[in-house]
């Protein structure tokens, strides 16, 4: 069965960092590029940052770039998210997900989701 | 970046209403589109890729179509577990984009 498990998420300061982790199984997580999502509470969705299979090549979205940084070990079959510089507006539940093989962009895949609020 | 509009943001049926949703992108987008189902505390779920190809295991009522920059999602008979909310996503070009959701509820 396909898996995604995120952790690392709570609460941290204004200005503060953290680091998410998204664990895989069920699947060649190497041959998969991955992407973090997240969703503020009562908000909607909101794409974050993608990765490709070997770690090589990533993309964010412009509210995070420069902020987070997404990067894998596929030794360890793990995704990961570093964030820093956060801000009250980062709050917000954070998904990884799985790039579909049919077509590039598609979230075939979803973790459950880690919390991080970002408060003084 | 591409922005999705999906209308209406809140819709109110009953089990056996047919359903439809309209996402329409700010430019053409081919069908690069997808729609995804998320209950309450729960991660998305992706129902319909390319537009109108149904992902393996979801139901045949709901369906997909459209191309360029108007698509639209059907339920063709709501059913109770349908009672959810609805987010189109396009995969054309970075940054991946969302529409703002559309919550179905029961009337």
């Amino acid at each position: 069965e396909v898996q995604l498990v995120e952790s690392g998420g709570g609460l941290v300061q204004p200005g503060g960092s953290l680091r998410l982790s998204c664990a895989a199984s069920g699947f060649t997580f190497s041959s998969y590029w991955m992407h973090w999502a997240r969703q503020a509470p009562g908000k909607g969705l909101v794409w974050l940052s993608r990765i490709n299979s070997d770690g090589s090549s990533s993309t964010y979205a412009d509210s995070v770039k420069g902020r987070f940084t997404i990067s894998r070990d596929n030794a360890k079959n793990t995704l990961y998210l570093q964030m820093s510089s956060l801000r009250a507006e980062d709050t917000a539940v954070y998904y990884c997900g799985r790039d579909s093989e049919v077509r590039g962009g598609v979230i075939d895949c979803w973790g459950q989701g880690t919390l991080v609020t970002v408060s003084s | 970046d591409i922005q999705l509009t999906q209308s209406p943001s809140f819709l109110s049926a009953s089990v056996g209403d047919r359903v439809t949703i309209t996402c329409r992108a700010s430019q053409g987008i081919s069908n690069y589109l997808a729609w995804y189902q998320q209950k309450p505390g729960k991660a998305p779920k992706l129902l319909i890729y390319a537009a109108s190809t149904l992902q393996s295991g979801v139901p045949s009522r709901f369906s997909g179509s459209g191309s360029g920059t108007e698509f639209t999602l059907t339920i063709s008979s709501l059913q109770p577990e349908d009672f959810a909310t609805y987010y189109c996503q396009q995969l054309d070009s970075f940054p991946l984009t969302f529409g703002g959701g559309t919550k179905v509820e029961i009337k």
